[in-house]
């Protein structure tokens, strides 16, 4: 069955450090994006992209980035790890066809923790 | 901007009891999407339900219901009979064409926890 995972599932890592988080989705969707989840925020924004080579930024970029180099994968690094980053961080999918808005398929979740 | 709220952070129900969970929306745009989304205590995000501004029809799949109101900017979700596998935290979320230059980003409430104890 075709699906959207994330890996790892739990990281723990260091102030400073940089870290990758990875999205992988085997729906052959144009369209993935980058979320983060915190206690009296809801999800939001944190980069996206529509296609190969395409990256956006979203609602909370800072101190992130993306990129697109295949359809399958949109990996998020963290270039320097801060305790303001512990979250848990969602990557979703949606078909891209340009027909208009679509549902979005989410993965099940990293969760990170900055020490 | 797009805006959503969901006013209950928390409500917590004795099984079979119905409840509804509020959602109010602020946009600008004549077309635009709503979305609930499910999370169960394992953390997964679950899609229940997608609406477009054009069907203020309400839907109901089983126990679910959704009534959309656009007079009042509000799309809300009633589980009747409530069930302890209904405990979750639950999201509404808005997409429309003012989303950064395309339809397709979601802005999320900041989602109601409910329980339902038995």
């Amino acid at each position: 069955d075709a699906e959207i995972t994330q890996s790892p599932r739990h990281k723990i890592t260091e102030t400073g450090r940089q870290v990758t988080l990875a999205c992988h989705q085997t729906w052959n969707h144009n369209n993935m994006f980058w979320y983060r989840q915190d206690l009296g925020h809801g999800l939001r924004l944190i980069h996206y992209s529509y296609g190969v080579q395409d990256t956006n930024k979203g609602e909370v970029s800072d101190g992130y980035s993306v990129s697109r180099s295949n359809t399958e994968d949109l990996p998020l690094t963290l270039e320097s790890a801060a305790s303001s980053q512990t979250s848990v961080y969602f990557c979703a999918s949606s078909p891209g066809t340009r027909a208009g808005v679509e549902t979005q398929y989410f993965g099940p979740g990293t969760r990170l923790l900055v020490l | 901007a797009q805006k959503v709220t969901q006013a209950q952070t928390e409500i917590s129900v004795v099984e079979k009891e119905d409840v509804t969970l509020d959602c109010v929306y602020e946009t600008r745009d004549t077309t635009y999407y709503l979305f609930w989304y499910k999370q169960p205590p394992s953390g997964e995000l679950v899609f229940l339900i997608r609406r477009n501004s054009f069907d203020e029809q309400n839907e109901i799949s089983g126990r679910y219901s959704w009534n959309f109101q656009k007079s009042t900017s509000s799309f809300n979700f009633t589980i009747t009979a409530s069930q302890v596998v209904d405990s979750a935290v639950y999201f509404c979320a808005l997409s429309d064409s003012n989303s950064g230059g395309s339809n397709y980003k979601l802005t999320f409430g900041k989602g109601t926890l409910l329980t339902v104890n038995p």
